[in-house]
C-alpha cells in the first residue's frame, strides 16, 4: 500500500541553525501538505502546495518558513533559523486531486527538538 | 472558517464498555469529516471520514461515526473497547473545497480500565 514517507523520524537542530524536512508524497498525489503538533497539543495546518506554488498558508507559516519541491518526488519544509518554540512533530501529508476520494494521507512525522 | 471542538479533554472507560467521542464543528455548508487516533509518539492514523451520502460511516477497528446536520456534530462510537484502543483521538473538519486542509479539534484521550 503507498505511503508518504517523511525522513528523518527525529531530528535535533541548535537554535538558529536551519533545518530541512523531507517528505515523499505518493507517487500520483498532486497536493502537499505540511502540519505540526507541537508536544502535547492538537494538529496545526502550516501550508498546502499545488502546481509548484503555495495555495494556502496559516498564520504559523512566517518568512521562517518554505516549502519546495525540488524534484518529481520530494516535498520540503524549510525552518530558516529555528526557534525554540519550532520543537514540534512536523507531519506531512499529500492527496489525489479534488473529486476522486479526497482525504490527505499523512506521514509518521518527524520530530524536531531545538535545543 | 472552520472550526472544531471535542468537548471531552479526557475520557475513561472499562474495557468491554461502549464509547462515545464527541465532535461538534462549525462550517458554513457540508463539510468534509475525519476522525484520527495518535498513539504516543506515533503518526496520524485514519479511522474513518466522511464526504458526503450515508450519515452513518464505517470505519476500522470497529470504529463508526455519524454525521448529524442539525446539530453539527461528528460523533465516534465503538460498542465494546479493548485496551488496544487507548490512544488520544482527533476529529477534524476541512472545507468541500481543499479536504486536504484539516483544522483539528483539541483531542479526547482514551484511557481504558482493564
Amino acid at each position: 500500500e503507498p505511503e508518504v514517507t517523511q525522513t528523518p523520524s527525529h531530528q535535533v537542530t541548535q537554535m538558529g541553525q536551519e533545518v530541512i524536512l523531507r517528505c515523499v508524497p505518493i507517487s500520483n498525489h498532486l497536493y502537499f501538505y505540511w502540519y505540526r503538533q507541537i508536544l502535547g497539543q492538537k494538529v496545526e495546518f502550516l501550508v498546502s502546495f499545488y502546481n509548484n506554488e503555495i495555495s494556502e498558508k496559516s498564520e504559523i507559516f512566517d518568512d521562517q518558513f518554505s516549502v519546495e519541491r525540488p524534484d518529481g518526488s520530494n516535498f520540503t519544509l524549510k525552518i530558516r533559523s529555528t526557534k525554540l518554540e519550532d520543537s514540534a512533530m512536523y507531519f506531512c501529508a499529500s492527496r489525489r486531486p479534488q473529486g476522486s476520494g479526497t482525504e490527505a494521507f499523512f506521514g509518521q512525522g518527524t520530530r524536531l527538538t531545538v535545543v | 472558517a472552520q472550526s472544531v471542538t471535542q468537548p471531552d479533554i479526557h475520557i475513561t472507560v472499562s474495557e468491554g464498555a461502549s464509547l462515545e467521542l464527541r465532535c461538534n464543528y462549525s462550517y458554513g455548508a457540508t463539510p468534509y469529516l475525519f476522525w484520527y487516533v495518535q498513539s504516543p509518539g506515533q503518526g496520524l492514523q485514519l479511522l474513518l471520514k466522511y464526504f458526503s451520502g450515508d450519515t452513518l460511516v464505517q470505519g476500522i477497528k470497529g470504529f463508526e461515526a455519524e454525521f448529524k446536520r442539525s446539530q453539527s456534530s461528528f460523533n465516534l462510537r465503538k460498542p465494546s473497547v479493548h485496551w488496544s484502543d487507548a490512544a488520544e483521538y482527533f476529529c477534524a473538519v476541512a472545507p468541500n473545497t481543499n479536504a486536504g486542509k484539516s483544522t483539528f479539534g483539541d483531542g479526547t484521550t482514551l484511557t481504558v480500565k482493564p
